[in-house]
């Protein structure tokens, strides 16, 4: 069974760089999927933050795009977020998840999920 | 503001069925990008519900549908019970925005 483990600093200080990191067991990170970023904010909806294939290639969020970065460590089954400039506006829980590759390109559905962290950001 | 809508919220009684519509438009849904959807209990993870043409991970029961029409999409949730309390999300793919989009979300009150 795929589990997804998210880890990482709860309180990033304005202006700071966000660093989480989801660990993956129980499949490789070499499989053919796309490892996926999603956050939540406190009381909101879903936001899609970014994904990585095994080979390194990734896709970002747009509005998110100047500030974040998603790599992944093949040795320690492992891929991680960075995010930076952070203001009170990214304060939210972080999800990472296994993203399915669809039948048809760009129809990717995300499972499992990890079990979310509280990213705050405050000074 | 997501490009895909859902209502706030839908109610129904034990046993009744609903729906939860999810609009998109033809740069989403209608472009033919599949549409899927998450159930997220309170205070927990967002789960898998249905993926692609109605598809369900295993262990979900066939009460929960999903179809497809145009630029919209919609779950169903037949024989409704209490443990389906929660909020309910769809995503798609955009190609004007060029990535994975989810919807507002649903909370559905038995």
């Amino acid at each position: 069974q795929v589990q997804l483990q998210e880890s990482g600093p709860g309180l990033v200080k304005p202006s700071g760089t966000l660093s989480l990191t989801c660990a993956v067991s129980g499949d490789s990170i070499s499989s053919n999927y796309w490892w996926t970023w999603v956050r939540q904010s406190p009381g909101k909806g879903l936001e899609w933050i970014g994904e990585i294939y095994e080979s390194g290639s990734t896709n970002y969020n747009p509005s998110l795009k100047s500030r974040v970065s998603i790599s992944v460590d093949k040795s320690k089954n492992q891929f991680s977020l960075q995010l930076t400039s952070v203001t009170a506006a990214d304060t939210a829980v972080y999800y990472c998840a296994r993203g399915i590759v669809g039948a048809t390109a760009s129809s990717n559905w995300f499972d499992p999920w990890g079990q979310g962290t509280l990213v705050t950001v405050s000074s | 503001q997501s490009v895909l809508t859902q209502p706030p919220s839908v109610s129904g009684a034990p046993g009744q069925r609903v729906t939860i519509s999810c609009t998109g438009s033809s740069s989403n849904i209608g472009a033919g990008y599949d549409v899927h959807w998450y159930q997220q209990l309170p205070g927990t993870v967002p789960k898998l519900l249905i993926y692609g043409k109605n598809n369900r991970p295993s262990g979900v029961p066939d009460r929960f549908s999903g179809f497809k029409s145009d630029t919209s999409a919609s779950l169903a949730i037949t024989g409704l019970q209490a443990e389906d309390e929660a909020d309910y999300y769809c995503q798609s793919f955009d190609s004007l925005s060029g990535f994975y989009v989810f919807g507002p979300g649903t909370k559905v009150t038995v």
